[in-house]
């Protein structure tokens, strides 16, 4: 079982649409919790940055963290043709500063 | 600003050849780690270093593969008599401290004829 789950799509929804992406882990020590955005062979970019469980909102991006059940989410509202990449999870733990990420999901908005 | 900066982007060796990968943190940071992505596969750690320092390499190869991060000048991955199994996009990233998010480089894509 990988540390990290995360359903590769490819996901394929209309310019407008709300956006749900999701990752299970099941390392209880993580800790930090991130969200980036792959375009096509480019590096990743950084979108969201969360600690521990909760909420966080930026822009159109809302992060989700529910440790107790092990599981984040990554929110994209009023979704865009340039939201149109892979969405690539990651975590780690307080006593490794290495990312464990997780497979990546395509996504594609259709204008 | 300059971000993370990474050369060359582009890399082709032939089987047996060495391999360097350099990586130039952001202004600032002092932690540089290395990930490798194979096609159609998430991001994988290989090693995280600081100034003249490795940390963590729990996740690189046992042969062939080294990496170094001087006083001055950049980080370096340098993987030695590479193997097509060895053709992927290796990224770098840094950040300020150990607790932070970490920034990537754009990458530099290893073919292996």
């Amino acid at each position: 079982q990988k540390e990290v789950e995360q359903d590769p799509g490819p996901l394929s929804v209309p310019e407008g649409a709300i956006v749900s992406l999701n990752c299970t882990y099941s390392n209880s020590a993580f800790q930090y919790f991130m969200w980036y955005r792959q375009y096509s062979r480019k590096g990743p970019e950084l979108l969201m940055y969360t600690y521990s469980s909760g909420n966080k909102e930026d822009g159109r991006f809302t992060a989700q963290v529910d440790k107790s059940s092990k599981y984040i989410s990554l929110f994209i509202r009023d979704s865009q043709p340039s939201d149109s990449a892979t969405y690539l999870c990651a975590m780690s733990d307080p006593g490794a500063q290495k990312l464990v990420f997780g497979q990546g999901t395509r996504l594609t908005i259709n204008p | 600003n300059a971000g993370v900066m990474q050369n060359p982007r582009h890399l082709v060796r032939r089987r047996g050849q060495e391999a360097r990968l350099r990586c130039s943190p952001m202004k600032g940071h002092s932690h540089v780690y290395w990930y490798r992505q194979l096609p159609e596969e998430g991001l994988k750690f290989m090693v995280y270093l600081q100034k003249e320092n490795i940390i963590d390499e729990s996740g690189m190869p046992k042969e062939r593969f080294s990496a170094e991060f001087p006083k001055e000048g950049p980080s370096i991955l340098r993987i030695q008599q590479v193997v097509r199994g060895d053709s992927a996009a290796y990224f770098c990233a840094s950040s300020p401290d150990n607790y932070n998010e970490q920034f990537f480089g754009p990458g530099t894509r290893l073919t292996v004829l």
